[in-house]
């Protein structure tokens, strides 16, 4: 069974430019979350999909992050203009329904210069 | 709302000694808990979960944790650690609800001392 795919594994990009991150999950699975984990720190729910209606996006700055899921699968989490506090590693994960366990891809490495 | 509490930041034992990480949660109703491991620059691993029955759980690696809803307590335990358990450590909880979220604590580095 192929695990949870992200792109890019590593992006470096000036503050005030745009970055956008993707992945896709196991398939069949209807649950997607996009977690952020700074250096030395848990990962903080940023956003979680059901299918592809927004569960919960509490704690997403939506003033300049933005993620969509469309046709329920692949999933792209969006950052513009992109702040130095936004460097950390983008941790995408899928589960087979909301209340199970969570699979997580390889993650997203974003430095913010 | 769901919260989980690690206080230990970094822990330090040596080969073949025995581990307990310790994760306090806080939840109203029934949680599901979890525990994960990381590696250096890798994703999270699942190493076991809890979500009703036995309360002590067994996992992958020979890792075990028990859940003692008394003390909202999940710690993680190994009768013997290995070089390789090097890592951090994640507590997790989930709800029975479909419209759950997982929340992470702050996580317990792990090194072992030759």
């Amino acid at each position: 069974e192929a695990g949870v795919a992200q792109s890019p594994r590593y992006k470096i990009i000036e503050k005030r430019q745009s970055v956008a991150f993707w992945c896709n999950p196991i398939s069949g699975h209807a649950t997607l979350y996009w977690y952020q984990q700074i250096l030395g720190q848990g990962p903080k729910l940023l956003i979680q999909f059901q299918n592809n209606g927004v569960v919960d996006d509490s704690q997403l700055p939506k003033d300049r992050f933005s993620a969509e899921r469309l046709k329920g699968v692949d999933s792209t989490l969006k950052i513009q203009p992109a702040k130095l506090e936004d460097s950390a590693v983008y941790l995408c994960a899928s589960s087979s329904t909301a209340n199970t366990e969570a699979f997580f891809g390889q993650g997203t490495r974003l430095t913010v210069v | 709302a769901q919260s989980v509490t690690q206080p230990d930041i970094h822990i330090t034992v040596s080969e073949g000694a025995s581990l307990e990480l310790r994760c306090n949660y806080s939840y109203g109703a029934t949680p599901y808990l979890f525990w994960y491991v990381q590696s250096p620059g890798q994703g999270l691993q699942l190493l076991l979960k809890y979500f009703s029955g036995d309360t002590l759980v067994q996992g992958i690696k020979g890792f075990e944790a028990e859940f003692k809803r008394s003390q909202s307590s999940f710690n993680l335990r190994k009768p013997s650690v290995h070089w390789s358990d090097a890592a951090e450590y994640f507590c997790a909880v989930g709800a029975v609800s479909s419209a759950s979220k997982i929340i992470f604590g702050s996580g317990t580095r792990l090194s072992i001392r030759p």
